[in-house]
């Protein structure tokens, strides 16, 4: 079974950028069997698809953060990462990591515990 | 961006009732619906899949079904364990979104 584990620092200063990172375990990035995608949740509030990654290093960002967003992949680490620039208050949320069957079949079946990041000076 | 709908917001039931939630899509989204089950300080948990489908290992008291806009997901009979927020999302189309949430509570 496939686990995802969030992490990265948890406050980070406006108009800087956001790092997060996504350590998957039982299960190989390699394998091509999943595409990786990061999703957030501002606090008390609903759920919004940042963007997606697959081994290969192809991606594919939300056109509403297309401009702010990049993500990679170290296949050698299991790993997959997200980048946020230019922060604001506004992007104060939990990010979860989750995993997709296909680039436009996006059922997320595997989920990180996620990580709450505050953007505060 | 495909805007989803959910109603009621919230609902408080009893154990053992019937619960019914709605969610409507701004557009015709074939049955590309997924609904997924939140608990306090948890990530969501996947529940139903393609409007209809049981994802694996959950309790067959949940269903789902609909098609095009409008969906339905029903608890059959509320267990005290089901007290969580729910939420629809599409896979129609760029890019995948999510309904506002319907929070579960016991009365």
């Amino acid at each position: 079974q496939v686990q995802l584990q969030e992490s990265g620092p948890g406050l980070v200063k406006p108009s800087q950028t956001l790092s997060l990172t996504c350590t998957v375990s039982g299960g190989s990035i390699s394998s091509g069997d999943y595409y990786w995608s990061w999703i957030r949740q501002p606090p008390g509030k609903g759920l919004d698809w940042i963007g997606y990654i697959y081994y290969s290093g192809s991606t594919s960002y939300n056109p509403s953060l297309k401009s702010r967003v990049t993500m990679a992949v170290d296949t050698s680490k299991n790993q997959f990462s997200l980048k946020l620039n230019s922060v604001t208050a506004a992007d104060t949320a939990v990010y979860y990591c989750a995993s997709h069957p296909d680039s436009s079949v996006y059922v997320f079946d595997y989920w990180g515990q996620g990580a709450l990041v505050t953007v505060s000076s | 961006d495909i805007q989803m709908t959910q109603s009621p917001s919230s609902l408080s039931a009893s154990v053992g009732d019937r619960v019914t939630i709605t969610c409507q899509a701004s557009q015709d989204i074939n049955n590309y619906l997924n609904w997924y089950q939140q608990k306090p300080g948890k990530a969501p948990k996947l529940l139903i899949y393609a409007a209809s489908n049981l994802q694996t290992g959950v309790p067959s008291r949940f269903s789902g079904s609909g098609s095009g806009t409008d969906f339905t997901f029903t608890i059959s009979s509320l267990q005290p364990g089901d007290i969580a927020t729910y939420y629809c999302q599409h896979y129609d189309n760029f890019p995948p979104t999510f309904g506002q949430g319907t929070k579960v509570e016991i009365k």
